[in-house]
């Protein structure tokens, strides 16, 4: 089964600066048609998770040009240009390569 | 618009089984794919298995496999998670999601793009 790891665990920003959260795969997610088999979630406080990027680097409808994603292979990167208030939460990292599908342990965002 | 309704809530006893509903709704029924995440408290999502409406196909977590029936009412547009054996260990919020794409056999990429509000499971003697 692949493993997904990310770092950090908890990650305290200031409002308005950046906030980049690392996830690692037991093995490579990049397939041979190009893409990243990765999706990121952010789980708000009481909420149900919600998708903020799939294959890597394709924003979910709705979602700010603030959150990118990117990497390749085993290491990718979820980035937040300018935190705001309503970021907070859990996000997630998951990888949809192959079953059964798993997800990273979360790291939690919060407002200094 | 698209809706998973799930139920509030139940408690178990160890080694009884839990059936948990999701309603949904705004969608072509059979066309996507529905997932199972569970969330212990306090504690991180955990992928526990996906079904298709269309042909009832199924793939689950090695973790629960043997415990967990993934079944659909197309009539209902309703999809059912049952998990027998209960433990101390499964007490969670289990979520329904939607998958994205649709397909009948789970292959890469299934992200959920819409969740249900999750229903709680509390298993105590």
């Amino acid at each position: 089964d692949i493993v997904m790891t990310q770092s950090p665990l908890s990650l305290p920003v200031t409002p308005g600066e950046p906030a980049s959260i690392s996830c690692r795969s037991s093995q490579s997610l990049l397939h041979n048609n190009g893409y990243n088999y990765i999706d990121w979630y952010l789980q708000k406080p009481g909420q149900s998770p919600q998708l903020l990027i799939n294959l890597g680097s394709h924003r979910a409808s709705g979602v700010p040009d603030r959150f990118r994603g990117s990497g390749s292979g085993t290491d990718y990167t979820l980035k937040i240009n300018r935190v705001e208030a309503e970021d907070v939460g859990v996000y997630y990292c998951m990888q949809t390569l192959e079953a059964p599908y798993s997800f990273g342990q979360g790291t939690k965002l919060e407002i200094k | 618009q698209v809706q998973l309704l799930q139920s509030g809530g139940e408690v178990k006893k160890p080694g009884a089984s839990v059936k948990v509903p999701c309603k949904t709704s705004g969608y072509t029924f059979t066309s996507y794919g529905i997932t199972w995440v569970r969330q212990a408290p306090g504690q991180g999502l955990e992928w526990l298995g996906w079904i298709s409406p269309y042909d009832g196909n199924t793939k689950s977590s090695e973790k629960v496999q043997g415990r967990l029936t993934m079944t659909t009412d197309t009539s209902s547009t309703t999809v059912y998670m049952e998990l027998g054996s209960l433990t101390s260990a499964d007490t969670a919020v289990y979520f329904c999601a939607k998958v994205g794409v649709p397909g009948t056999i789970l292959g890469r990429g299934y992200y959920m793009d819409v969740w249900g509000k999750g229903t709680t499971v509390t298993v105590s003697s």
